[in-house]
């Protein structure tokens, strides 16, 4: 299968900074990929769609102006988490679409 | 919308034998892919396996099969000669197809199945 990386794998942060997660597709352009957050023992629950070139396009509920997506190249798109606070905390993951979704490996952000 | 059950919040097999996760879904599309996703410990998120819609013949990938039933909107997961590393969390996708549009890769997850393997 392809590969996605993720990074950083974990990250401790103190509250009111910001955060800035890659997600890369190393072997294959997507011009599409998605951002996720797993809250402990639930489902991924999808935040926002990230497409090159274009703005991201946010699930309901989801504050664009906190989690900051941008999708610069068809190999890379990163998720900035800014302003980070406590409730912030969780992990993330990241996907991205050739004939299947593949997964990065997440991040685990941790604010204090 | 299409939406995706999985109405085994968890489910433990013995070393060695067959388990079968249940899946079923709702959609009014005619072509779709599922897949099984496979989330251990680590919370990697690692592919199982993928069946078109538009394919009769049930996808295989080594000891993992699927029983697709689309008329019953059904996607069961067979695991067979399970292993200690099959102990997982599964869950289960919808995703539409390429060719409908901007949401087409979205995947549309169920709430997942908790397999234990019992050494």
């Amino acid at each position: 299968g392809a590969v996605v990386s993720q990074h950083p794998s974990w990250v401790i942060c103190k509250s009111g900074t910001s955060v800035k997660i890659e997600c890369r597709s190393l072997d294959f352009q997507a011009t599409t990929m998605f951002w996720y957050r797993q809250f402990p023992k639930q489902s991924l629950m999808l935040m926002a769609t990230s497409n090159e070139g274009s703005k991201a396009t946010y699930e309901q509920g989801v504050e664009k102006d906190k989690f900051l997506i941008n999708h610069a190249s068809l190999t890379l798109s990163t998720l900035t988490v800014t302003s980070a606070h406590p409730e912030d905390s969780s992990f993330y993951i990241c996907s991205a679409s050739k004939d299947s979704s593949f997964f990065g490996s997440g991040t685990r952000l941790t604010v204090v | 919308a299409q939406t995706v059950t999985q109405s085994q919040p968890e489910m433990s097999v013995q070393e060695a034998e067959t388990v079968t996760l249940s899946c079923t879904y709702d959609t009014s599309e005619s072509d779709y892919y599922l897949f099984w996703y496979k989330q251990p410990p680590s919370r990697q998120m690692i592919l199982v396996i993928r069946q078109e819609a538009y394919k009769q013949q049930n996808a295989t990938e080594n000891r993992f099969s699927v029983n697709f039933q689309k008329a019953a909107k059904s996607f069961s997961l067979k695991i067979s000669d399970s292993q200690l590393g099959d102990a997982a969390m599964y869950f289960c996708a919808y995703r539409s197809p390429p060719y409908s549009g901007a949401g087409s890769y979205q995947l549309t997850f169920g709430k997942g199945t908790k397999l234990s393997v019992i050494p």
